[in-house]
């Protein structure tokens, strides 16, 4: 079974710093992908980003990119020029990579607050 | 476009209750699925279902039942409920045959409390 694990529950950043989002996950799959959801208090889980695992770039969404670390298993998340409006939880997953609806798999989620 | 409509928004109801949450999506994808969200667990998937008239557990399946009779409904049964089963439940959906992992699309949550 894979697990995913976020190991900072909360953080904080201030307006148009940096901040990097962790993540580990444990799986002895060779092929897979791995996502970060956003959740705003709205409580609308949104997609921020995805990685293939067989995609040694790591993939890049506007101001948000990821550090992809295979042999890790690591798959950070760092936001560039925070904005007020990233404050939200957020959460690390993965799926098997398969053609039919592979499960995905959360990670506790981490708490980002940017602050003015 | 209403995509994946989740009601009611949220419930009280009291234990031992039996509680219907609804899920409905318009774009006739094959796989649905039921998570619920508690923190320090993130979300956790209590049942799946890959098309009509076929469903499978996930990891927290105790304590409640699904159907799918048709495509586009998966409504979630708490039988008896439980004060542990109070929590953010999700409803999700994937394309079948999806190759490229492109997760799910979510309906906005139902918020349960059981007292």
């Amino acid at each position: 079974a894979q697990t995913v694990t976020q190991s900072q529950p909360e953080m904080s950043v201030q307006e148009a710093e940096t901040v990097t989002l962790s993540c580990t996950y444990d799986t002895s799959e060779n092929n897979y992908y791995l996502f970060w959801y956003k959740q705003p208090p709205s409580r609308q889980m949104i997609l921020v980003i995805r990685q293939e695992a067989y995609k040694q770039q790591n993939a890049t969404e506007n101001r948000f990119s990821v550090n992809f670390q295979k042999a890790a298993k690591s798959f950070s998340l760092k936001i560039s020029d925070s904005q007020l409006g990233d404050t939200a939880m957020y959460f690390c997953a993965f799926m098997k990579h398969k053609t039919s609806g592979s499960r995905l798999t959360f990670g506790e989620g981490t708490q980002l607050t940017v602050n003015p | 476009d209403a995509g994946i409509t989740q009601s009611p928004r949220y419930k009280i109801t009291e234990t031992g209750r039996q509680v219907t949450l609804m899920c409905h999506q318009t774009w006739s994808h094959s796989y649905m699925f039921w998570y619920r969200q508690d923190l320090g667990h993130g979300l956790r998937l209590i049942y799946y279902s890959a098309a009509a008239d076929i469903t499978d557990k996930g990891e927290v399946p105790d304590g409640y039942v699904v159907s799918r009779s048709k495509t586009e409904n998966f409504p979630l049964t708490l039988e008896s409920a439980t004060r542990s089963q109070t929590s953010v439940y999700f409803c999700a959906s994937s394309i079948r045959g999806q190759r490229g992992g492109y997760g799910y699309t979510f309906g906005s949550g139902t918020r349960l409390t059981v007292v």
